[in-house]
């Protein structure tokens, strides 16, 4: 089956630095999504990536779309403690069965 | 701003039991999902719903599991015989037409434990 591996597994890091975490898949996919998750919540959407090569932000974050369409990668600058949560890359190829990462556990110190 | 809304919260249910866990998509979306999260695992695809229609089902989407659209406005998964391995949570999706096709709004899900 699809599998993404999505790295790091976690990120410990100050108030204020900026984050980075990135999927990686042996597969294309012709949809890239990034989700925020709180614990006991759903899956919170943040940025959709539809082209190879797009790259779109939504405020602090900025998400790109491979150019093999085998990757993405999403950033947040200037971490704030509210960015504390899971954050899940999912793929979408095709009939809406969207793959999702393992997630990154992003710990923001005050 | 519209949402996908789901009920209930939370179900307990013995082994064997037939559970209905409810979904209310965003009103102009055309197409719903199940996903369901092991507590500490990823988010995984159960089945996608199009046209009052399967369009695709994973591999755990087995004869126990059923899903309908019984009116204009909900989307319900059934569980007919319930195990203890399918407590997790249940979460609806729904996405829109186009390009939105590809955009999957998720609920805050329902937390299933099974006894």
């Amino acid at each position: 089956g699809q599998q993404l591996n999505q790295s790091p597994q976690s990120m410990f890091i100050q108030e204020g630095e900026d984050v980075s975490m990135n999927c990686t898949s042996s597969s294309i996919f012709n949809t890239w999504l990034w989700y925020k998750q709180d614990p006991g919540e759903g899956p919170v959407l943040l940025i959709a990536l539809y082209k190879a090569g797009e790259l779109t932000s939504n405020g602090r974050l900025t998400a790109q779309f491979g150019i093999t369409r085998k990757d993405s990668f999403l950033n947040i600058s200037a971490s704030i403690p509210s960015d504390v949560g899971i954050y899940f890359c999912a793929g979408l190829r095709s009939y809406g069965k969207l793959t999702f990462g393992q997630g990154t556990i992003l710990t923001v110190h005050p | 701003e519209p949402e996908v809304t789901q009920t209930p919260s939370h179900q307990v249910t013995q082994m064997g039991q037939e559970v209905i866990l409810r979904c209310v998509p965003i009103s102009n979306h055309l197409y719903f999902y199940w996903y369901r999260q092991i507590l500490g695992q990823k988010v995984e695809f159960l089945v996608s719903f199009y046209n009052n229609e399967i369009s695709e089902k994973s591999e755990i989407f087995d004869d126990q599991f059923s899903v309908e659209r019984p009116d204009g406005s909900n989307f319900t998964l059934k569980i007919r015989s319930t195990k203890l391995e399918d407590s997790a949570m249940y979460f609806c999706a729904s996405s829109g037409q186009g390009i939105s096709t590809d955009t999957q709004y998720f609920g805050p899900g329902t937390r299933l434990t099974v006894l």
